[in-house]
């Protein structure tokens, strides 16, 4: 059974710090993939980035990368000279890929920037 | 040009009625799913839907039950409404089944108020 697990509840960062968001997953299928989502206050699921188990380098999207380390099982969300608008809760989610299932989700991060 | 949307956005009803959700994407996918969020803001696919496999989390109470009357629509019934099933329901889309980086589109959710 697939599992993610988010450790960090709650984090609160300065406006430009750059951010760590833990996730560690548990799989014993080789193909899968990561995904992470922002939920903002208004609720909508935005989809941040993806990475793949078998990509060589870590993925990146603007100011989100993924630090992928297939080893540990991990799969942190980073993200630079974080902004007031990050403020949202951030969720890592898992799918096997030749799996019918959906995504499996942990249990969120809620992120606050201060100024 | 709403990619997947869902209405109503908001449903306040009474324990014991009947009551439906409808989703529709407009993206050609032809994988849609519902997620339930609850109260602690944690996510969890209900059904995973495509025209050839419906999988139903085995957790879902039987009174829950997608209706897809094409492609581009998968439908939530909900019978015999309880308290517990108050929460945020999202619907989400994407290409194929199976496969890598299939990003999920969610719908922006319907806010379920079980009295």
């Amino acid at each position: 059974a697939q599992k993610i697990t988010q450790t960090q509840p709650g984090m609160f960062v300065q406006e430009k710090e750059a951010v760590t968001l833990d996730c560690t997953y548990d799989t014993s299928d080789p193909s899968y993939g990561l995904f992470w989502y922002k939920q903002p206050s208004s609720g909508e699921m935005i989809f941040l980035i993806y990475q793949g188990s078998y990509d060589q380098q870590n993925a990146t999207e603007g100011r989100y990368s993924l630090n992928f380390q297939k080893a540990r099982k991990s799969a942190n969300l980073v993200i630079s000279a974080s902004q007031l608008g990050d403020s949202a809760m951030y969720f890592c989610a898992m799918r096997e890929v030749w799996s019918a299932d959906g995504l499996t989700f942990g249990k969120g991060t809620h992120l606050i920037i201060q100024p | 040009d709403t990619a997947v949307s869902q209405t109503p956005k908001y449903l306040v009803t009474q324990m014991g009625n009947d009551k439906s959700i409808k989703c529709e994407q407009n993206l050609g996918h032809d994988t849609m799913y519902w997620y339930k969020q609850d109260s602690k803001k944690f996510l969890k696919i209900m059904f995973s839907y495509n025209n050839k496999e419906l999988i139903i989390n085995e957790t879902v109470p039987n009174r829950f039950s997608p209706k897809s009357p094409d492609k581009a629509h998968l439908n939530l019934h909900i019978n015999s409404l309880e308290l517990g099933d108050s929460a945020v329901y999202f619907c989400a889309s994407s290409h194929g089944l199976a496969g890598g980086s299939n990003e999920q589109f969610f719908g922006p959710g319907t806010r379920l108020t079980v009295l």
